[in-house]
């Protein structure tokens, strides 16, 4: 059974803290993609990656970094967490081409106090 | 504006009733795709389609290229169909998805 694996699923944080929201597949995927959820927003795309040390941002990537050294992970950082990035993340990866669907994370769900 | 728009937001159903969740996009696409969150966060994909219907059990989804609408239906609804159900569109001008805001359903015994 193929799987997208995020390292944790509920995560209290400090302001301030250096945050590190993992994501991990085993389909051999190309690209993988991190999104953070908000009640009336939808899902927002943050970065994603084509490839290994590949990164492009999405929408909303101010706050936030992350790393793909290697093809099956790809991580998230909030280099200072601050309150308002209190939300649920879902990463989410898939083969080249986008008219393949997306398999996603069972998500995280970041609190910053 | 969203290039994704689903309706309505909420759906309170009672067990047995036929539902349908709406999705206009204003994009360009290679494929919708209606996918199901349950409580707790896991999304996982039910239909990926770029024509005419495709049905899984209950569960109906039609597309409507030259409207660019696209509908998810639901027969003989039951609680355990309770979720938050998303549109999402896969872009023909590239890797990029378009999600809507997602519908949540209730599903009442």
């Amino acid at each position: 059974d193929v799987k997208v694996t995020q390292s944790s699923r509920y995560l209290v944080k400090r302001t301030g803290e250096k945050v590190f929201l993992e994501c991990v597949q085993d389909m051999d995927h190309e690209n993988m993609f991190w999104y953070r959820q908000d009640p009336g927003l939808g899902l927002r795309l943050i970065y994603f990656s084509y490839d290994v040390k590949m990164k492009e941002k999405g929408d909303i990537p101010e706050g936030y970094s992350v790393s793909r050294e290697k093809k099956e992970r790809f991580s998230l950082i909030l280099e200072s967490a601050s309150t308002n990035q209190t939300s649920m993340y879902l990463c989410a990866s898939s083969y080249e081409g986008s008219n393949y669907g997306y398999t996603f994370g069972s998500g995280t769900r970041l609190t910053v106090v | 504006k969203n290039e994704v728009e689903q309706s309505p937001q909420n759906l309170t159903a009672q067990e047995g009733e036929f539902i349908t969740i709406n999705c206009s996009y204003s994009v360009g696409i290679s494929a919708l795709h209606w996918l199901q969150q349950h409580p707790g966060g896991g999304i996982v994909s039910l239909f990926m389609l770029s024509s005419g219907k495709k049905k899984h059990g209950r569960l109906i989804a039609t597309i409507n290229i030259q409207e660019k609408h696209s509908s998810l239906h639901i027969t003989a609804s039951h609680p355990r169909d309770s979720a938050v159900y998303i549109c999402a569109v896969s872009s023909n001008t590239g890797n990029q998805f378009y999600f809507g805001t997602g519908t949540s359903l209730t599903v009442i015994p």
